[in-house]
């Protein structure tokens, strides 16, 4: 099955700057890659996703890259606010998987200080 | 749009009974629905992957006949912790892929905080 690596496991930046959360895939096959911000307590939430037929995607103050050839993807996060320390989770997708199984990362916990 | 709840929140039961947690997808249909748990500062372990009318697949290291999954129908799947024991006190997450999604994308419902005493 697939295997999705996730780094660095804890992240601390001031506010303001920005924020980069880096995961890898071992399966060619894979063709989802979902972000995911948990807060203490709460459920996942998707932030942003890219499917494998787009290299970058960007949203407001988020985006993240897909390079298929070296089997990583990135979250990026510029203007860090202190409402965005959570854990971050990247996850992966197998094209052609009829159930639909994601693959998830070991998460990332950001914290922004003020 | 794509909202998944989650019944009960959170529970508090005694050791050796069982305790049922209801997902359901609110305005769309999930054929497929998963079932998480999670530990404190850990990542979501899949335990199974339920389809609406068959038997559910669980995860190598999961007891089927201890998490009893059901999936009656295109909006309900139910996670049953049997015989439940300090050990099994997690934080219960389901989610829910739509049905004819060209991607896998999944919607998560709120968890389910489960405290075996």
């Amino acid at each position: 099955g697939e295997n999705v690596e996730q780094h660095p496991s804890t992240l601390s930046v001031q506010e303001g700057d920005s924020a980069v959360i880096k995961c890898t895939y071992s399966d060619s096959a894979s063709n989802y890659f979902p972000w995911y911000k948990q807060e203490l307590g709460k459920r996942p939430q998707l932030i942003i996703d890219i499917r494998s037929n787009v290299g970058e995607k960007k949203d407001q103050r988020i985006a993240v890259t897909l390079n298929k050839t070296a089997k990583h993807f990135s979250l990026h996060i510029t203007e860090t606010q202190p409402e965005d320390s959570a854990v971050y989770f990247c996850a992966a997708s197998l094209r052609g998987s009829t159930l639909g199984r994601l693959y998830f990362g070991r998460g990332t916990q950001l914290t922004v200080w003020p | 749009g794509a909202v998944v709840s989650q019944h009960p929140s959170w529970v508090i039961c005694k050791s050796g009974t069982s305790v049922k947690i209801e997902c359901r997808s609110l305005d769309f249909q999930a054929t497929t629905m998963f079932w998480y748990r999670q530990f404190p500062k850990q990542s979501l372990m899949l335990m199974a992957t339920s389809n609406e009318g068959s038997k559910a697949t669980y995860e190598q290291g999961v007891e089927k006949d201890k998490f009893l999954i059901n999936h009656a129908s295109l909006t309900l799947s139910t996670l049953t912790v049997t015989s439940a024991h300090p050990e099994d006190s997690s934080f219960y997450i389901c989610s829910a892929r739509a049905t004819g999604g060209s991607y896998n994308e999944q919607f998560f419902g709120p968890g389910t905080r489960l405290t075996v005493l």
